[in-house]
Protein backbone atom coordinates (compact mmCIF):
# COMPACT_ATOMS: atom_id res chain seq x y z
CA UNK A 1 0.00 0.00 0.00
CA UNK A 2 1.73 2.65 -1.21
CA UNK A 3 0.58 6.18 1.04
CA UNK A 4 2.92 8.50 -1.04
CA UNK A 5 2.51 8.48 -4.83
CA UNK A 6 4.97 10.34 -7.10
CA UNK A 7 3.09 9.84 -9.77
CA UNK A 8 5.34 11.29 -13.12
CA UNK A 9 9.09 9.40 -12.65
CA UNK A 10 10.52 11.99 -14.54
CA UNK A 11 9.94 15.85 -15.80
CA UNK A 12 11.92 17.85 -18.51
CA UNK A 13 11.52 21.81 -18.12
CA UNK A 14 13.62 24.39 -20.13
CA UNK A 15 15.90 26.69 -17.76
CA UNK A 16 13.93 29.65 -16.98
CA UNK A 17 10.77 28.06 -16.95
CA UNK A 18 8.81 26.68 -13.68
CA UNK A 19 8.87 23.40 -12.77
CA UNK A 20 6.18 21.57 -10.81
CA UNK A 21 6.17 18.21 -9.09
CA UNK A 22 3.39 16.71 -7.91
CA UNK A 23 3.01 14.46 -4.70
CA UNK A 24 -0.16 12.57 -3.88
CA UNK A 25 -0.86 10.70 -0.38
CA UNK A 26 -3.49 8.67 1.25
CA UNK A 27 -3.04 8.62 4.75
CA UNK A 28 -5.19 11.38 6.44
CA UNK A 29 -3.04 11.17 9.33
CA UNK A 30 -0.08 12.94 8.01
CA UNK A 31 0.29 16.12 9.19
CA UNK A 32 4.12 17.60 7.64
CA UNK A 33 5.42 17.24 4.85
CA UNK A 34 8.78 17.71 3.22
CA UNK A 35 10.60 17.61 -0.13
CA UNK A 36 14.39 16.16 -0.70
CA UNK A 37 16.75 16.81 -3.63
CA UNK A 38 18.78 14.02 -4.84
CA UNK A 39 22.10 13.83 -6.57
CA UNK A 40 23.66 10.43 -7.78
CA UNK A 41 26.34 9.48 -5.89
CA UNK A 42 25.17 11.39 -2.77
CA UNK A 43 22.34 11.20 -0.27
CA UNK A 44 19.41 12.89 -0.14
CA UNK A 45 19.64 16.88 0.97
CA UNK A 46 16.62 18.69 2.40
CA UNK A 47 14.80 21.19 0.61
CA UNK A 48 11.43 22.72 2.13
CA UNK A 49 8.79 21.46 4.32
CA UNK A 50 5.68 22.32 5.09
CA UNK A 51 2.86 21.42 8.04
CA UNK A 52 -0.59 20.38 7.69
CA UNK A 53 -2.07 23.70 9.12
CA UNK A 54 -0.16 26.02 6.24
CA UNK A 55 -1.14 25.98 2.87
CA UNK A 56 2.18 27.14 1.56
CA UNK A 57 5.46 27.55 2.37
CA UNK A 58 8.12 29.91 0.47
CA UNK A 59 12.05 29.37 0.73
CA UNK A 60 13.60 31.66 -2.16
CA UNK A 61 12.89 30.01 -5.97
CA UNK A 62 10.71 26.72 -4.13
CA UNK A 63 7.29 26.88 -2.96
CA UNK A 64 5.72 23.68 -1.50
CA UNK A 65 1.63 24.25 -1.81
CA UNK A 66 -0.59 21.96 0.58
CA UNK A 67 -4.08 20.68 -0.97
CA UNK A 68 -5.01 19.08 2.67
CA UNK A 69 -8.52 18.12 0.65
CA UNK A 70 -7.11 16.99 -1.98
CA UNK A 71 -4.72 15.04 -0.07
CA UNK A 72 -1.89 16.47 -2.74
CA UNK A 73 1.37 18.60 -2.70
CA UNK A 74 3.41 20.41 -5.09
CA UNK A 75 7.05 21.91 -5.14
CA UNK A 76 7.27 24.61 -7.47
CA UNK A 77 10.63 25.53 -9.17
CA UNK A 78 10.61 29.00 -10.36
CA UNK A 79 12.75 29.84 -12.46
CA UNK A 80 14.57 26.72 -12.82
CA UNK A 81 17.87 26.02 -13.37
CA UNK A 82 20.24 23.31 -14.92
CA UNK A 83 21.44 22.88 -11.50
CA UNK A 84 18.29 21.87 -10.23
CA UNK A 85 18.32 18.58 -12.17
CA UNK A 86 17.84 16.14 -9.38
CA UNK A 87 15.76 13.45 -7.96
CA UNK A 88 13.17 14.87 -6.11
CA UNK A 89 11.71 13.04 -3.30
CA UNK A 90 8.28 14.14 -1.23
CA UNK A 91 8.07 12.54 2.09
CA UNK A 92 5.51 12.69 4.95
CA UNK A 93 5.13 11.61 8.36
CA UNK A 94 3.10 12.25 11.52
CA UNK A 95 4.46 11.99 15.06
CA UNK A 96 7.71 11.66 16.09
CA UNK A 97 9.96 10.26 13.75
CA UNK A 98 8.59 8.10 10.84
CA UNK A 99 8.65 9.44 7.40
CA UNK A 100 7.18 7.64 4.13
CA UNK A 101 8.61 8.75 1.17
CA UNK A 102 7.52 8.31 -2.25
CA UNK A 103 9.28 6.71 -5.08
CA UNK A 104 10.52 9.79 -6.58
CA UNK A 105 10.55 12.16 -9.69
CA UNK A 106 13.56 12.78 -11.51
CA UNK A 107 13.96 16.55 -13.13
CA UNK A 108 16.21 17.42 -15.99
CA UNK A 109 16.33 21.66 -16.71
CA UNK A 110 17.89 21.51 -19.82
CA UNK A 111 20.16 24.60 -20.72
CA UNK B 1 26.89 22.10 9.15
CA UNK B 2 25.77 18.28 9.95
CA UNK B 3 27.96 15.65 9.07
CA UNK B 4 26.97 11.81 8.16
CA UNK B 5 29.57 9.78 7.29
CA UNK B 6 29.55 6.39 6.13
CA UNK B 7 32.26 4.10 6.24
CA UNK B 8 32.33 2.61 3.16
CA UNK B 9 30.89 4.13 -0.62
CA UNK B 10 31.23 0.49 -1.76
CA UNK B 11 31.33 -3.05 -0.45
CA UNK B 12 30.99 -6.26 -2.17
CA UNK B 13 30.02 -9.34 0.20
CA UNK B 14 29.57 -13.07 -0.59
CA UNK B 15 25.90 -15.03 0.55
CA UNK B 16 25.49 -15.61 4.01
CA UNK B 17 28.09 -13.25 5.14
CA UNK B 18 27.84 -11.00 8.24
CA UNK B 19 27.96 -7.61 7.46
CA UNK B 20 28.19 -4.58 8.93
CA UNK B 21 27.64 -0.68 7.48
CA UNK B 22 28.83 1.82 10.20
CA UNK B 23 27.33 5.72 10.40
CA UNK B 24 28.30 8.41 12.22
CA UNK B 25 27.31 11.79 12.91
CA UNK B 26 28.73 14.73 14.16
CA UNK B 27 25.89 16.96 15.42
CA UNK B 28 24.69 15.44 18.67
CA UNK B 29 21.58 14.48 17.07
CA UNK B 30 19.26 12.38 19.13
CA UNK B 31 17.57 10.08 16.25
CA UNK B 32 19.28 8.26 14.02
CA UNK B 33 17.76 6.08 10.85
CA UNK B 34 19.00 3.41 8.38
CA UNK B 35 17.02 3.76 5.11
CA UNK B 36 17.21 1.36 1.93
CA UNK B 37 17.00 2.79 -1.85
CA UNK B 38 15.87 0.71 -4.76
CA UNK B 39 15.31 1.38 -8.37
CA UNK B 40 11.52 1.83 -8.56
CA UNK B 41 10.27 2.03 -5.03
CA UNK B 42 12.13 4.95 -3.71
CA UNK B 43 13.71 5.36 0.10
CA UNK B 44 12.20 2.87 2.62
CA UNK B 45 12.41 2.73 6.32
CA UNK B 46 15.06 -0.39 8.03
CA UNK B 47 15.27 0.88 11.47
CA UNK B 48 15.53 3.76 13.38
CA UNK B 49 16.75 4.67 17.01
CA UNK B 50 15.73 8.00 18.68
CA UNK B 51 18.44 7.30 21.84
CA UNK B 52 21.31 5.41 22.68
CA UNK B 53 20.44 1.65 22.95
CA UNK B 54 17.16 2.32 21.99
CA UNK B 55 15.63 1.06 18.86
CA UNK B 56 12.27 0.66 16.52
CA UNK B 57 11.59 -1.36 13.52
CA UNK B 58 10.94 0.66 10.59
CA UNK B 59 8.65 -1.15 7.45
CA UNK B 60 11.11 -3.64 6.48
CA UNK B 61 13.46 -4.93 9.35
CA UNK B 62 13.45 -8.31 8.13
CA UNK B 63 16.75 -9.98 8.02
CA UNK B 64 18.39 -6.66 9.53
CA UNK B 65 19.73 -5.94 13.02
CA UNK B 66 20.74 -2.20 14.52
CA UNK B 67 22.98 -1.19 17.23
CA UNK B 68 23.28 2.09 18.72
CA UNK B 69 25.77 1.89 21.60
CA UNK B 70 27.24 5.51 21.67
CA UNK B 71 25.02 8.66 20.33
CA UNK B 72 26.96 9.52 17.79
CA UNK B 73 27.00 5.84 16.04
CA UNK B 74 24.14 3.84 14.69
CA UNK B 75 25.48 0.32 13.15
CA UNK B 76 22.77 -2.06 10.37
CA UNK B 77 24.08 -5.55 10.79
CA UNK B 78 22.78 -7.99 7.97
CA UNK B 79 23.40 -11.17 10.35
CA UNK B 80 23.11 -13.47 6.75
CA UNK B 81 23.33 -11.27 3.98
CA UNK B 82 21.83 -12.67 1.00
CA UNK B 83 21.42 -11.12 -2.84
CA UNK B 84 17.78 -9.54 -2.63
CA UNK B 85 19.73 -6.96 -0.20
CA UNK B 86 21.68 -5.43 -2.79
CA UNK B 87 21.25 -2.25 -2.40
CA UNK B 88 21.83 1.45 -2.01
CA UNK B 89 21.96 2.04 1.94
CA UNK B 90 21.45 5.23 3.68
CA UNK B 91 22.07 6.29 7.05
CA UNK B 92 20.39 9.54 8.33
CA UNK B 93 20.67 11.78 11.67
CA UNK B 94 17.93 14.53 12.78
CA UNK B 95 18.08 16.57 15.61
CA UNK B 96 14.44 15.79 16.98
CA UNK B 97 11.06 14.36 15.86
CA UNK B 98 8.13 15.64 13.69
CA UNK B 99 9.30 18.29 11.10
CA UNK B 100 13.23 18.31 11.81
CA UNK B 101 14.69 17.52 8.36
CA UNK B 102 16.45 14.10 7.74
CA UNK B 103 20.67 14.52 7.01
CA UNK B 104 21.67 11.78 5.52
CA UNK B 105 24.87 10.61 4.26
CA UNK B 106 26.16 10.02 0.61
CA UNK B 107 25.22 6.06 0.95
CA UNK B 108 26.54 2.63 1.00
CA UNK B 109 26.02 0.85 -2.29
CA UNK B 110 25.98 -2.91 -0.61
CA UNK B 111 26.07 -5.69 -3.49
CA UNK B 112 25.60 -9.45 -1.96
CA UNK B 113 26.90 -12.09 -5.20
Amino acid sequence: DQQVKQNSPSLSVQEGRISILNCDYTNSMFDYFLWYKKYPAEGPTFLISISSIKDKNEDGRFTVFLNKSAKHLSLHIVPSQPGDSAVYFCAAGFGNYKLTFGKGTLLTVNP
Amino acid sequence: DVKVTQSSRYLVKRTGEKVFLECVQDMDHENMFWYRQDPGLGLRLIYFSYDVKMKEKGDIPEGYSVSREKKERFSLILESASTNQTSMYLCASSLTGGESPLHFGNGTRLTVT
